[in-house]
């Protein structure tokens, strides 16, 4: 069946640090992939996609880039501020699907100062 | 523009009761979703209405769950005798089109509490 993995949580960094969030995925075909972000109190909110292989989403300095050869879509940015501390889902959706978004179990960030 | 919004945002319950959850979608947005979603969890797929018309119910857990959208636009979602496990963020989301490019857009969620 479809499923998505994350890297388990929490993830504390320092601001300015590097930033990766591992994302595998299991499905057939060729999926749409997502990372969807809930800041604290707020509603989730689509970060970035990317819909083909080799493809790369971006948003806001993340990016993630759609690696069918290893079923990967690895969250990454290059310098963390305190305000992307939020929970990050990695979904998908499978290839010719109405849309049933299949997420993962979610990944806490905490971003010091 | 409006977003996606819910009502209410926290509805507390006993064992037994029937509750309903109501969804507004973006104006124009054909497709709808509702999502539950446990605490430390990612949110599950429930149903899917592309206008009227359930077109995926497969994610219901049981019959007690119904959820409905008459006019294409606002959907609500029934639960009728609520046990502790149906306890949960049920979140709504709509997008333009369905398809599985098309961005959802997410609602705040109705927090379900059944004492």
């Amino acid at each position: 069946g479809n499923s998505v993995t994350q890297m388990e949580g929490p993830v504390t960094l320092s601001e300015e640090a590097f930033l990766t969030i591992n994302c595998t995925y299991t499905a057939t075909g060729y999926p749409s992939l997502f990372w969807y972000v809930q800041y604290p109190g707020e509603g989730l909110q689509l970060l970035l996609k990317a819909t083909k292989a080799d493809d790369k989403g971006s948003n806001k300095g993340f990016e993630a880039t759609y690696r069918k050869e290893t079923t990967s879509f690895h969250l990454e940015k290059g310098s963390v501020q305190v305000s992307d501390s939020a929970v990050y889902f990695c979904a998908l959706v499978p290839s010719g699907n109405t849309g049933k978004l299949i997420f993962g179990q979610g990944t806490t960030l905490q971003v010091k100062p | 523009g409006a977003g996606v919004s819910q009502t209410p945002s926290n509805k507390v319950t006993e064992k037994g009761k029937y509750v309903e959850l109501r969804c507004d979608p973006i104006s124009g947005h054909t497709a709808l979703y509702w999502y539950r979603q446990s605490l430390g969890q990612g949110p599950e797929f429930l149903i899917y209405f592309q206008g009227t018309g359930a077109a995926d119910d497969s994610g219901l857990p049981n019959d007690r769950f119904f959820a409905v959208r008459p006019e294409g636009s606002v959907s609500t979602l029934k639960i009728q005798r609520t046990e502790r496990g149906d306890s949960a963020v049920y979140l709504c989301a709509s997008s333009l089109a369905s398809g599985d490019t098309d961005t959802q857009y997410f609602g705040p969620g109705t927090r379900l509490t059944v004492l």
